[in-house]
């Protein structure tokens, strides 16, 4: 069926860097792409970033854009999100989730990560 | 961009029918999928591509699209289906976009 593990989420000051990692298992990871989707405390689901199964395309929602970068390691079955210049508005849980093409569902997802951004 | 409206609420007595919809712009052109979130869990796929239901997802659960709303029916709905539910919308701009999501009571 496939898990999703994330982590590397925590305390972090406005202005700070976090990198998130999300560890990939019993699923060919290597033909998936994968999101990550962020939920803040309280509120709605929202699309953060995608990369291609081979790390060829990768988009980011406005709200991220030059800030996050995301990155995958397919010999490690990993995927990243390099978080830059944080505000309290990124405070929330970061998932990761995987869908195989385009137009699929995100049909797999981790726990999540915490990650909150404050003095 | 463009955005996506669902109800914040929607209340079902058991065994009712619930019907949680989703509407923005013109979603012909857009894919359509949803999602439910209990509490303190991950999000579940239970409609994919407008109207295919994952396996796994009881057949009370179906979703359709017409023009700018889409709609997501629990017939038959149970205390365990109360949850959030939210829509997401893909189209050839790359673009996911989720709703507000809709949370449904079962009293």
């Amino acid at each position: 069926q496939g898990h999703l593990v994330e982590s590397g989420g925590g305390l972090v000051q406005p202005g700070g860097s976090l990198r998130l990692s999300c560890e990939a298992s019993d699923f060919i990871f290597k033909i998936y792409g994968m999101h990550w989707v962020r939920q803040a405390p309280g509120k709605g689901l929202e699309w953060v970033a995608v990369i291609w199964y081979d790390g060829t395309y990768k988009h980011y929602a406005d709200s991220v854009k030059g800030r996050f970068t995301i990155s995958r390691d397919n010999s490690k079955n990993m995927v990243f999100l390099d978080m830059d210049s944080l505000s309290a508005e990124d405070t929330g849980m970061y998932y990761c989730a995987r869908a195989k093409a385009a137009r699929d569902p995100f049909d797999i997802w981790g726990r999540g990560t915490m990650v909150t951004v404050s003095s | 961009s463009f955005d996506l409206t669902q109800p914040p609420s929607v209340s079902v007595s058991p065994g009712q029918t619930a019907t949680i919809t989703c509407s923005g712009r013109d979603l012909r052109g857009d894919t359509i999928s949803w999602y439910q979130q209990k509490t303190g869990q991950s999000p579940v796929s239970v409609i994919y591509q407008d109207s295919r239901r994952p396996s796994g997802i009881p057949a009370r659960f179906s979703g359709s699209k017409s023009g700018n709303t889409a709609t997501l029916t629990i017939r038959g709905t149970q205390a365990v289906d109360e949850a959030a539910y939210y829509c997401q919308a893909w189209n050839n701009s790359n673009i996911w976009l989720f709703a507000g999501g809709t949370k449904l009571t079962v009293l």
